[in-house]
């Protein structure tokens, strides 16, 4: 049973590009959130997909959007890159029923 | 508002040390507390996850325990070795929402 992947593994992009990162739930999983990680932090909730309507998102800008497809899976775009959105972006997903979330190993985003 | 506070932020032991990783949390209305790793560069790993029923969770070494009145939940590694040298988080789902608030982690360092 594939647990949650996330697709890249690492991306370098520059300033004022746009990137999209893309993540899988695991089997059975109906719902998917996003987390921001900056270096030397605990993640930082982006929002939570569920039924492909944004359910909750956290403090981050309109740039952060987010999709979800009838199968579940779900990317992140982010327009406009900054330096500052240089992070780990982490996956999860949920089950209905349980807000157990399991991890994914999640994207590295390098913006130059 | 919850927040999560861990310490210590940074601990070194020499190998077969017993050592407790400290969490706080504000707000005492929570439904579980999640304990997970993570390895430098990599995703979560989740460790032990204890519902707010419970007082302690164990998996082999690793003994989590959680007293909601306080707002307070330790986690106990036993006989500690180089490979659980790692960041250590803890999570809140907090009551009425669906994001997990993250603790900034404890960096543990085992030496051999």
């Amino acid at each position: 049973d594939a647990g949650v992947t996330q697709s890249p593994t690492h991306l370098i992009k520059t300033r004022g590009q746009q990137v999209t990162l893309r993540c899988s739930p695991k089997s059975g999983h109906d719902t998917v959130s996003w987390y921001q990680q900056a270096l030397g932090q605990g993640p930082q909730f982006i929002f939570q997909y569920y039924e492909e309507e944004e359910r909750q998102r956290g403090n981050f800008p309109d740039r952060f959007s987010g999709h979800q497809f009838p199968n579940y899976s779900s990317e992140l775009n982010v327009n406009a890159l900054l330096l500052g959105d240089s992070a780990l972006y982490l996956c999860a997903s949920s089950g209905a029923g349980t807000n157990i979330q399991y991890f994914g190993a999640g994207t590295r985003l390098s913006v130059l | 508002k919850q927040e999560v506070t861990q310490i210590p932020a940074a601990l070194s032991v020499p190998e077969g040390e017993n050592l407790v990783l400290n969490c706080s949390f504000t707000d005492s209305a929570i439904y579980n507390l999640q304990w997970f790793r993570q390895d430098p560069g990599k995703g979560l790993t989740s460790l032990l996850l204890i519902q707010s029923s419970q007082r302690e969770q164990t998996s082999g070494r690793l003994n989590a325990s959680l007293d909601k009145s306080s707002g307070r939940s330790t986690l106990y590694i036993a006989a500690s070795q180089p490979g659980d040298s790692a960041t250590y988080l803890c999570a809140v789902p907090t009551s009425g929402t669906y994001k997990y608030i993250f603790g900034t982690g404890t960096r543990l360092k085992v030496l051999a």
